[in-house]
Formats: C-alpha cells, structure tokens, sequence
C-alpha cells in the first residue's frame, strides 16, 4: 500500500536557519502531496500542495517540488523564525482512489526553533 | 463561516463505556473523514464519506461506527471504549480537490 517516511525528529535549529525536512513516498499510480503543519494543541492546517511531477508548491516563505524521479517532497523554508515551531507532516492521496479515500500520512517531524 | 467543528474537545471514559464524537462542517463539502492520532505517529484514517448515506471502512476502522445522514454532520460512535482507542481523534473534510480541512480535534483517555 501507500506510505510516506519524513525524517524523525525532533530538529532543532536557531532562527534565520535554513530549513530541509526530507520526505519519500511509495504510491502506485500519481498521488497528489501535501505538507501539513500543526501547532500546539491545534488541528492540522493545509501549508502547501502540488498535484503533479515537477510542480513547486509554496507558502509563508516555505517550497516543497514535487519529485517524480526521486519519489520526493522534501520541505526548505531559507530563513525560519521562532513562530515556525510546529509538528510538520507529510501526506499523499489520490494514487488509487482519486483523493476520496483519505490522506496517508508521515509520522510528523517536530521542529523547534530557538531565538 | 466556523469551518469544521468538533464536540467535545476532552472526554474521559471508562472502559466498557459508549460515547459519540460529533463532527460538523458548514462548508458544503461531500467528503468527510475521521482520523485519529496516537503520540509519535501520524493521523490514521478510521472511516471516511462521500456523500449523505455513504460511508466506507478505512485503514482501522475496528471499533468505531459512523453515519452520514446530511452533508453537514459525520459523527463516530465508540461502542465499547477500550485502552486502545486512547487518542487524539480529528475529523475533516473536503471537497473535490483534494486538500482536506480539519477540526480542532477531541482528546479521548479511555482508563
């Protein structure tokens, strides 16, 4: 079946550093792929999105690229800042099911960020 | 226009007890879904829905029982609560596009 591996956590980094948070996939067929961020003690909000290979989706200053090649989401954000600390997930659907039949989700990375 | 909705926010239950977690949107959106979240992990799904009168199983759905009588409300029955479905339950929903929306979440500890 489906899966998404995200690189474990916690990562810690000080602000103004560059973010990289790796994420792989294993779908059959072409999912669409998401970045989810939660914060503490809140739902999961949508952070960005693409659809198909090689579209770049983009928010608040972070970038994932759709990577067909590599079967990769990988999340970079260039400077981040102390509000950025969340728990960050990544998520596919639609390989098989057209999107219907739910989200598969990474175990999430908590990233903190000292001032 | 309040998104999706969640009721209650905390629940304690004992083991062998039943309750309902209610879950509404005001979005219009066809798709629902309930998921829950165990600490350290990912969300998983439990059942979801396409429309009013449909539902369908979804990765572990033992345990649980859903409805859809409107487009609006998807709530999930816990018969008999045990340990195991300690967890952080969240519902969402979307419409046609894929990007889902989620709930503030209910926190359940079944002792």
């Amino acid at each position: 079946g489906d899966s998404v591996t995200q690189m474990e956590g916690p990562v810690t980094l000080s602000e103004e550093a560059f973010l990289t948070i790796n994420c792989t996939y294993t779908a059959t067929g072409y999912p669409s792929l998401f970045w989810y961020v939660q914060y503490p003690g809140e739902g999961l909000q949508l952070l960005l999105k693409a659809t198909k290979a090689d579209d770049k989706g983009s928010n608040k200053g972070f970038e994932a690229t759709y990577r067909k090649e590599t079967t990769s989401f990988h999340l970079e954000k260039g400077s981040v800042q102390v509000s950025d600390s969340a728990v960050y997930f990544c998520a596919l659907t639609g390989a098989v099911g057209g999107g219907a039949d739910g989200l598969t989700f990474g175990k999430g990375t908590h990233l903190i960020i000292q001032p | 226009n309040a998104g999706v909705t969640q009721t209650p926010k905390f629940r304690i239950l004992k083991i062998g007890q039943s309750m309902t977690l209610q879950c509404a949107q005001d979005m219009n959106h066809n798709y629902m879904y309930w998921y829950r979240q165990d600490p350290g992990m990912g969300l998983k799904l439990i059942y979801y829905s396409v429309g009013a009168g449909i539902t369908d199983k979804g990765e572990v759905p033992n345990g649980y029982n859903v409805s859809r009588s409107t487009t609006e409300d998807f709530p999930l029955r816990l018969e008999l609560a045990a340990p195991s479905q300690t967890s952080v339950y969240f519902c969402a929903s979307s419409y046609v596009d894929d990007t889902q929306y989620f709930g503030p979440g209910t926190r359940l500890t079944v002792l």
